[in-house]
């Protein structure tokens, strides 16, 4: 089945302490992206990757980091969380740009 | 860079009345517009899409209108459902998303 798998659903930290979702699609897709969703401000986009080693900023990047070694995968790092990185996060997938992004079942995380 | 708003951002219709959402772009280079339905805890998904060589994309009760001059796109839902009760998003091939509208289709 074609999907874009995140783990973990929920995740409960601490300030500071360093953590990494992740993120795999199955589809061979060149396209990968992370948002960032909050009440009343929609889909952020934090990085996105048009392709294997290449990785862009896009509105939101600061506090994060992401890696595309392989194709496949798309982690996002989390060097040293703080509070207002509580959010709801999605991966998500496409053939490139002018075609349907595939979105994660998503990753709650709350920091403290 | 692109600058994509979408309004309203909350639209409640009853049963039965149609509902149109507009999404107003920027970037006249833009040539793919989609339109996400995320239902309460849990992802968007695609509903339908056009792309700027045509004006009008129709799927049963939803359809997708392009103006290409004035650089806005809608969706538009006839005779909705209690089921069509999501938050709708769109965007452009820019990737930025709209702020969302979340519609309510009371019975």
């Amino acid at each position: 089945e074609a999907q874009v798998t995140q783990n973990p659903r929920y995740l409960i930290t601490v300030t500071g302490k360093k953590l990494t979702v992740t993120c795999s699609q199955n589809m061979n897709h060149e396209y990968m992206s992370w948002y960032r969703q909050d009440p009343g401000l929609g889909l952020r986009q934090i990085y996105y990757s048009m392709n294997v080693e290449v990785t862009d900023k896009g509105d939101v990047p600061e506090g994060y980091k992401v890696s595309r070694k392989e194709k496949r995968n798309f982690p996002l790092i989390l060097e040293s969380p703080s509070p207002n990185q509580t959010s709801l996060y999605f991966c998500a997938s496409s053939l490139n740009t002018r075609s349907p992004l595939h979105f994660g079942n998503g990753t709650r995380l709350t920091v403290t | 860079g692109e600058n994509v708003e979408q309004h309203p951002s909350t639209l409640s219709v009853q049963e039965g009345d149609s509902a149109v959402i507009k999404c107003t772009y920027s970037d006249s280079a833009s040539n793919y517009f989609p339109w996400y339905k995320q239902e309460l805890g849990k992802r968007p998904q695609l509903i339908i899409d056009i792309r700027s060589n045509v004006g009008e994309k129709k799927d049963q009760r939803i359809a997708v209108t392009l103006n290409k001059t004035a650089k806005h796109f809608s969706l538009h839902i006839t005779e909705t459902q209690p089921e069509d009760s999501a938050v709708y998003f769109c965007h452009t091939d820019k990737l930025i998303f709209g702020t969302g509208t979340r519609l309510q289709v009371f019975p």
